[in-house]
């Protein structure tokens, strides 16, 4: 099983700022890659794939992936309280059975 | 089914009895996944599913922790002669393939007197 990383935080950032989030995997044959949230006591839930280099937006939310330097990071804008939670990211390969790898997550705290 | 259900949502057992822990994936979902997570700590991957393929139960953390799919539907992970360190969440995804996003079930806690 590859191996993804995670910085585990907690990152703190004051309400309205960006928070960014990274994450490194080991595996050249990642293709897909994801961003799940996770509430103390809740499941995972998803906020945001991506699967080409560059950036991908979705309201307050950006994925970026750089596949040459092997990193995908996650940045929320205007972040809020409610933002406060771990954030996972999860790869892939897309050939092949291969499992979808969670890496340990970063704790996030917005601060009001 | 709208999401992945899990049953039970608790369980209470005593340590050395079995337990069995059920996911109903979404319909049509052909990976299935087993993930374990205890407290305060980050997913542990347990075992996979995808289709008629055999499984990938490098995960698993001994041979008292089986799993057993049925084409694609109902999965169920078999933990035998429970230790208190088995106490955790077990969470179960799926997905309609490996490469897409896979959506979780609420979970089973699982907690070993």
């Amino acid at each position: 099983q590859k191996e993804v990383e995670q910085n585990s935080g907690p990152l703190s950032v004051p309400e309205g700022a960006i928070a960014s989030l990274n994450c490194t995997y080991s595996d050249r044959g990642s293709q897909s890659f994801f961003w799940y949230r996770q509430y103390s006591g809740k499941s995972p839930e998803l906020i945001m794939f991506i699967y080409s280099n560059g950036d991908k937006e979705d309201g307050r939310f950006t994925a970026q992936l750089n596949k040459a330097s092997q990193y995908v990071s996650l940045l929320i804008r205007d972040s809020q309280p409610s933002d406060s939670a771990t954030y996972l990211c999860a790869v892939t390969r897309n050939s092949g059975n291969t499992p979808l790898v969670f890496g340990k997550g970063t704790r996030l705290s917005v601060i009001a | 089914g709208a999401g992945v259900s899990q049953s039970p949502s608790n369980k209470v057992t005593e340590k050395g009895k079995d337990v069995e822990l059920r996911c109903d994936p979404i319909s049509g979902h052909t990976a299935l996944y087993w993930y374990r997570q205890r407290l305060g700590q980050g997913l542990e991957f347990l075992i996979y599913f995808q289709g008629n393929s055999a499984p990938d139960k490098s995960g698993l953390p001994s041979d008292r922790f089986s799993a057993e799919r049925t084409g694609e539907s109902v999965s169920t992970l078999t933990i035998q002669r429970t230790q208190q360190e088995d106490s955790a969440v077990y969470l179960c995804a799926s997905s309609l393939s490996s490469v897409a996003e896979a959506f979780f079930g609420q979970g089973t806690r699982l907690t070993v007197v």
